[in-house]
């Protein structure tokens, strides 16, 4: 069974840029989150969606967008880009939200702002 | 933005020791989970407790959810050099439905 799949795993993008991370989750988990991961902030929630709905949000700044489609693959977008940025970007799927069910990360991806 | 208290936040032990973590929060959760992550990885879970006062382990791992429903502790028995990682204690509380992570617990093990 495929797991948590992220890409691409590292980028460098300048001060101003925008930029798309994408996540497949393992196969039948329609349940995907995204977490920054810094050293300074620990893992902090971005959004979560399922069945192509965001059911949650975090506390950043509008630039921080997301998605998800039918197939219940992720995007998460980053508009205007600051130094500030710059982190592993971490992906989680499960096969529900709530109840009994873990959450399965990807590798993430490690984001470079310049 | 939030998170669970986690201590310690770092430890240096040696091969064979025990070692004990813990998460505290404010807030009362219905699910506590522990994750390991090692370099250039994603948290890779470990255990999953969903019941106050529930206790479960996986090999030398055991795991509690406490009953009060605001901590959690994660024990590791016999430590082995690769054990070594950051362990993240995270929760799903009641009030938000998020799953917000600790701070981690830095664990390094020497032969």
């Amino acid at each position: 069974k495929a797991g948590v799949t992220q890409t691409p795993r590292y980028l460098i993008k300048t001060r101003g840029q925008q930029v798309t991370l994408s996540c497949s989750p393992i196969s039948g988990h329609r349940s995907v989150s995204w977490y920054q991961q810094t050293p300074g902030q620990g893992l902090q929630f971005l959004f979560e969606y399922f069945s192509e709905t965001q059911r949650n949000k975090g506390n950043f700044p509008g630039r921080f967008s997301g998605r998800q489609f039918s197939n219940s693959r992720s995007e998460m977008n980053v508009s205007t880009l600051e130094l500030g940025d710059s982190a592993l970007y971490l992906c989680a799927s499960s096969s529900r939200p709530t109840g009994p069910y873990g959450y399965t990360f990807g590798s993430g991806t490690r984001l470079t702002v310049v | 933005g939030q998170q669970l208290n986690q201590s310690p936040q770092s430890m240096f032990i040696q091969e064979g020791e025990d070692v004990s973590m813990n998460c505290t929060s404010s807030s009362i959760f219905n699910t506590w989970l522990w994750y390991k992550q090692e370099p250039g990885e994603g948290p890779v879970l470990l255990i999953a407790l969903y019941k106050a006062g529930e206790l479960t382990s996986n090999g030398r791992l055991t795991a509690q959810f406490g009953i009060t429903r605001k901590d959690s502790f994660l024990n590791i028995s016999a430590s082995i050099p690769s054990d070594v990682g950051i362990y993240f204690c995270a929760g799903r509380s009641y009030n938000t439905d998020k799953l917000i992570f600790g701070t981690g617990t830095r664990l390094q093990v020497f032969p």
